[in-house]
């Protein structure tokens, strides 16, 4: 299995702020995944991060507000731009290590985002 | 209408107790499914992976999806303190397509 770490793994930030998630893989891997985990609310995928392309991103969410960088293929970083309240959450990246297979999706512990 | 369907819980049981946790989903043409795992303030964990239909067992865990009521469940067997977390049902129409996920049931194993 994969070992994903994230930095930092919480902060309180000031409304109006920007605050930069990084992912690291301990092996090199094609699709990357940004996701943010809500309280009592499912997982709900931000955007896929590929090497070397712009990153793809649902519906609900926009590059400006969240501007992501994919420079290897073991690092990604998501920015969580001008932040407001409703943007505290758990955001969690992914990799996925091919399927259909024994092996799907492998997540981060995750960044928990306090936005005052 | 949301796609995939949880009983958020919390869901309490003793110890030993046999644990059933369940989804319904709306899209028929869902064929991977899969539960995961999520300590508090740790990431999910692949726990369980079937393709189709049919049952998978893994130790204390069986998965089972039953694609003609649009219903999956994972059952825990003799429980333990230590399976009480926040299991996550998702799944997905190909190998490609996007993972769809259950909001998450809260278990609770007490000694």
């Amino acid at each position: 299995s994969a070992v994903i770490s994230q930095k930092p793994s919480r902060d309180i930030c000031q409304r109006g702020t920007s605050l930069t998630i990084q992912c690291q893989v301990d092996s090199q891997v094609t699709m990357m995944f940004w996701y943010r985990q809500q309280p009592g609310q499912s997982l709900t995928l931000i955007a896929t991060a590929n090497q070397g392309s712009e990153a793809t991103y649902e519906s609900g969410f926009v590059i400006d507000k969240f501007p992501i960088s994919r420079p290897n293929l073991t690092f990604s970083t998501l920015t969580v731009s001008n932040m407001s309240p409703e943007d505290s959450s758990i955001y969690l990246c992914s990799v996925d290590r091919g399927r259909p297979s024994n092996e799907t999706q492998y997540f981060g512990p995750g960044t928990r985002l306090l936005v005052l | 209408q949301k796609e995939v369907e949880q009983d958020p819980g919390p869901l309490s049981v003793p110890e030993g107790a046999i644990v059933s946790l369940n989804c319904t989903y709306s899209n028929s043409a869902f064929q991977y499914f899969m539960w995961y795992r999520q300590y508090s303030r740790k990431g999910p964990e692949l726990l369980m992976y079937t393709y189709s239909s049919g049952n998978k067992e893994d130790g204390r865990f069986t998965a089972q999806v039953d694609k003609s009521s649009k219903y999956i469940s994972l059952f825990i067997r003799d429980s333990q303190p230590s399976d009480s977390a926040t299991y996550l049902c998702a799944m997905s129409r190909s190998s490609a397509s996007k993972i769809i996920f259950g909001s998450g049931t809260r278990l609770s194993i007490r000694p």
